[in-house]
């Protein structure tokens, strides 16, 4: 079955950056693209940016563009959300979630998310 | 940027009954692009309808999903416990690329 496996948490500071990972099993990781979204406290759900699992290209949502990367190793099937300039505003749970594939649009299996904390 | 609005914003219902969930966009909305998730505490959302009235893989026909243009609805049917989460509602926009989400229907069972 499709899964995720998502790093650990992380605490950091105002001005610092923060990369999390996503490691996928149960299907072949080229063949959908990979999201990030994220969920801060008592907000909605925020879509980052998207990676194509196969030739790698990148969509970014507009807010973050400049300071979200996000990246994949194919032969490790996992993908990498980077963010940098980290404000009190960026304490989120970010998840990744796989691509259902077009012509919809929409997330078909998620991971069970990384807590990223800004904290002083 | 399209504004997904959800309502209400709870709803409380008895097992059995039918919960009906509304997501109204600020723009049309291409059918195939509307979405609805259930998320229960501290678990990832789960996709239940994708292309506004496809069930998921694995959903039960208690879930349907309809709607078009700016007005997009989730029936459940025949209310379980385990139906007790807040839902979501998502679309994706090409123009710049864009995914938002609605803030979300909180649905108890009594």
């Amino acid at each position: 079955q499709v899964q995720f496996v998502h790093s650990g948490a992380e605490v950091k500071r105002p001005g610092a950056s923060v990369k999390v990972s996503c490691k996928a099993s149960g299907y072949t990781f080229s063949f959908h693209a990979i999201h990030w979204v994220r969920q801060a406290p008592g907000q909605r759900l925020e879509w980052l940016g998207w990676i194509n699992g196969g030739i790698g290209d990148t969509k970014y949502a507009q807010r973050f563009q400049g300071r979200v990367t996000i990246t994949r190793d194919t032969s490790a099937s996992t993908a990498y959300m980077e963010l940098s300039s980290l404000t009190y505003e960026d304490t989120a749970v970010y998840y990744c979630a796989r691509d259902g594939g077009s012509p919809e649009y929409y997330f078909d299996y998620w991971g069970q998310g990384t807590l990223v904390t800004v904290s002083s | 940027e399209i504004v997904l609005t959800q309502s209400p914003g709870t709803l409380s219902l008895s097992p059995g009954e039918r919960a009906t969930l509304s997501c109204r966009a600020s723009q049309s909305v291409s059918s195939s692009h509307l979405a609805w998730y259930q998320q229960k505490p501290g678990q990832a959302p789960r996709l239940l309808i994708f292309a506004a009235s496809r069930r998921a893989t694995g959903i039960p026909d208690r879930f349907s999903g309809s709607g078009s243009g700016t007005d997009f609805t989730l029936i459940i049917s025949r209310l379980e416990p385990e139906d007790s989460a807040v839902y979501f509602c998502q679309q994706y926009d090409s123009s710049p690329p864009l995914y938002t989400f609605g803030q979300g229907t909180k649905l108890e069972i009594k």
